[in-house]
């Protein structure tokens, strides 16, 4: 079993839709966490960090749940520039280096 | 353009060969980091510096694999006698250490170096 998974998807969804994304993580003693997006042939870039009372970016939303090990993500009124991949990462403390990833949720945002 | 490089882009090279890659990430940034990342994969954690030091090296890195980072500002990262299963897209990240409180931060990524292994 991999530490962090993901639905790969895709998913494919229309403008304006809400898509949800989630993540578990198989390390009880994990502390910090995050979303990055990655766009096709390009780098990972930070979206969000998580907080264990869930935050809010914009049309971004994401959710921390401890006792079951998941994280997730809400999109609202999706755009098309939203298309990309969505990568789970989790970190073993707040002060760790070493970083584990997901292998990635894919969304495509029609017209 | 004051962002993560990496150089080079992209190598091509046969099988048994030696390549070493170089990462110069953003100047003010303590840790640096390196991935390994395949199609439809995410990016999977070879190791990482703190200054000059090595802190952790994944149990996945073969003896093949090293990373230096001498003076603690840029990296290399090279690999002897390659093999096609190390064809992949490498990547390097940079961030800061908060001095307060030493909390984790923002990885800030480059745009890679693609190996292919012929």
């Amino acid at each position: 079993r991999k530490e962090v998974e993901q639905d790969p998807g895709p998913f494919n969804v229309p403008e304006g839709a809400t898509v949800a994304f989630n993540c578990t993580y198989s390390n009880s003693a994990s502390q910090s966490f995050f979303w990055y997006r990655q766009d096709c042939r390009k780098e990972p870039k930070l979206l969000m960090s998580v907080y264990s009372s869930g935050n809010e970016d914009g049309r971004f939303t994401a959710q921390l749940n401890r006792a079951s090990q998941y994280i997730s993500l809400l999109i609202r009124d999706s755009k098309l520039s939203d298309s990309a991949t969505y990568l789970c990462v989790v970190n073993p403390n707040t002060n760790a280096g070493k970083s584990t990833f997901g292998d990635g949720t894919t969304l495509t945002v029609k017209p | 353009d004051t962002g993560v490089s990496q150089d080079p882009r992209h190598k091509i090279t046969k099988r048994g060969q030696n390549v070493t890659f170089r990462c110069d990430p953003i100047s003010e940034h303590n840790r640096l980091y390196w991935y390994r990342q395949t199609l439809g994969q995410g990016p999977e954690f070879l190791t990482y510096f703190q200054n000059e030091a090595q802190l952790e090296k994944s149990r996945l890195l073969s003896d093949r694999f090293s990373a230096e980072r001498p003076k603690g500002s840029f990296s290399t990262l090279e690999i002897q006698r390659t093999e096609q299963g190390d064809s992949a897209m490498y990547l390097c990240a940079s961030s800061p250490i908060d001095k307060g409180t030493s909390a984790y931060n923002e990885q800030f990524f480059g745009p890679g170096t693609r190996l292919t292994v012929l």
